[in-house]
């Protein structure tokens, strides 16, 4: 089955500076690779998404990137803010499949 | 956008008790809905995929007699605690998946004194 590994599990970053997630997943079959963001006591909450035939997407300051021949996937966080610090998961699946999520990483934005 | 829901977002039992959590899409039919536990400071992991009129399939390590899982209509999974035990404390939450996106519950927190 799936297994996906994400790292680092913790990033500090300070106002106005990048973060970047990894993630890497195994099964060549799966072709859905979403990220969360999670707060405490919530549901995951879906910031971006890209699906194997799109190496690269962007949404104002989130953007992710796929490499399906190293079968890696990462995600960039510009501008960072103190509202962006929270706990952000990397899942990977093929359609209508159960999504298996990485350990996730604990984001926290100093100002 | 769909959209799916829990009940009951919280509950405390004693020990040995059962306690039955309900995940119902609101708006579409999900054939298959799946059942994850999250317990604090870690990831969401798979315990389950529940199938509408046939029998779930349990990951490694879940056990089927525990945690029972009912998927009687196209809208509603249920997940029962069996005797349940403090180590069974935990955040429950499902997904269905719709248009080739999951959309998840809002989650379930069980807390077993």
């Amino acid at each position: 089955g799936e297994n996906v590994e994400q790292h680092p599990s913790t990033l500090s970053v300070q106002e106005g500076d990048s973060a970047v997630i990894k993630c890497t997943y195994s099964d060549s079959a799966s072709n859905y690779f979403p990220w969360y963001k999670q707060e405490l006591g919530k549901r995951p909450q879906l910031i971006i998404d890209i699906r194997s035939n799109v190496g690269e997407k962007k949404d104002q300051r989130i953007a992710v990137t796929l490499n399906k021949t190293a079968k890696h996937f990462s995600l960039h966080i510009t501008e960072t803010q103190p509202e962006d610090s929270a706990v952000y998961f990397c899942a990977a699946n093929q359609a209508g499949t159960a999504l298996i999520f990485g350990k996730g990483t604990t984001l926290s934005v100093s100002s | 956008g769909a959209v799916v829901s829990q009940h009951p977002s919280w509950v405390i039992c004693k020990s040995g008790t059962s306690v039955k959590i309900e995940c119902r899409s609101l708006d579409f039919q999900a054939t298959t809905m799946f059942w994850y536990r999250q317990f604090p400071k870690q990831s969401l992991m798979l315990m389950a995929t529940s199938n509408e009129g046939s029998k779930a399939t349990y990951e490694q390590g879940v056990e089927k007699d525990k945690f029972l899982i009912n998927h009687a209509s196209l809208t509603l999974s249920t997940l029962t605690v069996t005797s349940a035990h403090p180590e069974d404390s935990s955040f429950y939450i499902c997904s269905a998946p719709f248009r080739n996106e999951q959309f998840f519950g809002p989650g379930t927190r069980l807390t077993v004194l």
